[in-house]
């Protein structure tokens, strides 16, 4: 298995742009989750899907922030209008219920708003 | 709410000595997992050990040990002959085991080894 696959790896976009982050979770895992990982306030879980229905979103830190989750393989992540504070790493994850092996992450998304 | 402190920011340790790095919860729960990520640089998310709650006996991988205290609410990592790929941000992360699957996360340990 790839693991969970996030694109892009960077992104650079300027104060006012839409951002869509991507992944694509393992076959099979039927939970995704979404953080955000900054120096200032660490690893913050944002959203989490099961069976692609949004679970718990209470994370998400404005209106600016949707996720969604169309099929059992994709999950995109937008921000709409960026701002600089939304600088971070933006991490997506994957498990199956109660696994004992936590979450596999993907390689999470440097984004940059200038 | 479930809340999960690792008070030392960073640590460091000679090449081939031994680390412990601490963490600390708090839950209502009796019934949760608790887990040690490694990331390194390449800020890959790393499973490094994990431990079942309802188990009295401290888990092991290899040079990676814990100290699980439940009663203390204490989840401590201990790193055995410490070698240069070991330095990374750990985190102590927690999770309940029925009904929220979401895995909360401490502030990390940077973990320094020096040659």
């Amino acid at each position: 298995d790839a693991g969970v696959i996030q694109s892009p790896r960077h992104e650079v976009t300027e104060m006012g742009q839409e951002v869509t982050l991507r992944c694509k979770p393992i076959s099979g895992h039927d939970y995704l989750f979404w953080y955000r990982q900054t120096m200032m306030r660490g690893l913050e879980l944002l959203i989490y899907f099961n069976n692609n229905v949004p679970i718990d979103d209470s994370g998400m830190p404005e209106d600016r922030f949707s996720a969604k989750m169309p099929n059992a393989s994709f999950s995109t992540l937008k921000i709409q209008p960026s701002e600089p504070r939304d600088s971070a790493v933006y991490f997506c994850a994957s498990s199956i219920k109660g696994a004992l092996s936590g979450y596999t992450f993907g390689s999470g998304t440097r984004l940059t708003v200038v | 709410a479930q809340t999960v402190t690792q008070s030392q920011p960073e640590m460091s340790v000679q090449e081939a000595e031994t680390v412990t790095l601490s963490c600390t919860y708090d839950t209502s729960e009796s019934d949760y997992y608790l887990f040690w990520y490694k990331q390194p640089p390449s800020r890959q998310m790393i499973l490094v050990i994990r431990q079942e709650a309802y188990k009295q006996q401290n888990a092991t991988e290899n040079r990676f040990s814990v100290n699980f205290q439940k009663a203390a609410k204490s989840f401590s990592l201990k790193i055995s002959d410490s070698q240069l790929g070991d330095a990374a941000m750990y985190f102590c992360a927690y999770r309940v085991n029925f009904g929220n699957e979401k895995l909360t996360f401490g502030t990390g340990t940077r973990l320094t080894i020096i040659p």
